[in-house]
C-alpha cells in the first residue's frame, strides 16, 4: 500500500503562510491526494484534494510535484483557527469492493500568536 | 442538515462487555468506514463497507464487527475479544468514487474499565 510520510509538527506565525510537506514516493497513477485536518476531540475535517494539477479553495492550496511524489498543502494566511494535525491522504481504489485507505502521520501545526 | 451522526459521545463499559457504536448518514453516500484513534496517533481503519449488505475488513479488524443492513447505518461493535478497546472511534462516509471526500462524524470515545 502506498504511504505517505509528513513532519510530526511545525510552526508558523499567525497571519503569515504555512507550507506543509507530504511525501508520497509510491504513490500510483490513479491515487488522489486528500488532506484533512484535525481539532482535539473532533472528526477529521476535509481540507483539499487533487490527482494531478494544483488545486485550490477556499480553504488552501494544494501544489502536487510533477512526478506526484510530493505535495504541499499551503494556508496562505494563517489564523489561530488553523492550529490542528493536518493529515495527508493517499485514496486508491482498485476495483470494486477493495479499495484501500492509508493515513499519514500527521503534521501538528501550531500558530504563535 | 446533512451529515454523520455518531452516538453518544461518551461511552464507558465494564470490560468483558459487548459495546455497539452508532454511525447514521444522511448524505445518501454509498461507502462508510470506521477507524480507531489512539492518543496522539494517526487514525487506523477498522472495517468499510461500499454498499449494502457489503463490508471488508480494514487493518486492525479482529475484535471488531460491523454489518451494512441499511445504506444510511453502518454500527460497529467492539466486542470482548478486543484486548484494548479504550480509544476514539471515528465513523465516516463518502460517494464511490476515487476523488470523493470523505466526512467524518463527530467521534464516541470509548472507555472500557
Amino acid at each position: 500500500d502506498a504511504k505517505t510520510t509528513q513532519p510530526n509538527s511545525m510552526e508558523s506565525n499567525e497571519e503569515e503562510p504555512v507550507h506543509l510537506p507530504c511525501n508520497h514516493s509510491t504513490i500510483s497513477g490513479t491515487d488522489y491526494i486528500h488532506w484533512y485536518r484535525q481539532l482535539p476531540s473532533q472528526g477529521p475535517e476535509y481540507v483539499i484534494h487533487g490527482l494531478t494539477s494544483n488545486v485550490n479553495n477556499r480553504m488552501a492550496s494544494l501544489a502536487i510535484a510533477e512526478d506526484r511524489k510530493s505535495s504541499t498543502l499551503i494556508l496562505h494566511r494563517a489564523t489561530l483557527r488553523d492550529a490542528a494535525v493536518y493529515y495527508c491522504i493517499l485514496r486508491s481504489s482498485s476495483n470494486f469492493g477493495n479499495e484501500k485507505l492509508t493515513f499519514g502521520t500527521g503534521t501538528r501545526l501550531t500558530i504563535i500568536p | 442538515d446533512g451529515g454523520i451522526t455518531q452516538s453518544p459521545k461518551y461511552l464507558f463499559r465494564k470490560e468483558g462487555q459487548n459495546v455497539t457504536l452508532s454511525c447514521e448518514q444522511n448524505l445518501n453516500h454509498d461507502a462508510m468506514y470506521w477507524y480507531r484513534q489512539d492518543p496522539g496517533q494517526g487514525l487506523r481503519l477498522i472495517y468499510y463497507s461500499q454498499i449494502v449488505n457489503d463490508f471488508q475488513k480494514g487493518d486492525i479488524a479482529e475484535g471488531y464487527s460491523v454489518s451494512r443492513e441499511k445504506k444510511e447505518s453502518f454500527p460497529l461493535t467492539v466486542t470482548s475479544a478486543q484486548k484494548n478497546p479504550t480509544a476514539f472511534y471515528l465513523c465516516a462516509s463518502s460517494g464511490r468514487q476515487q476523488g470523493d471526500t470523505q466526512y467524518f462524524g463527530p467521534g464516541t470515545r470509548l472507555t472500557v474499565l
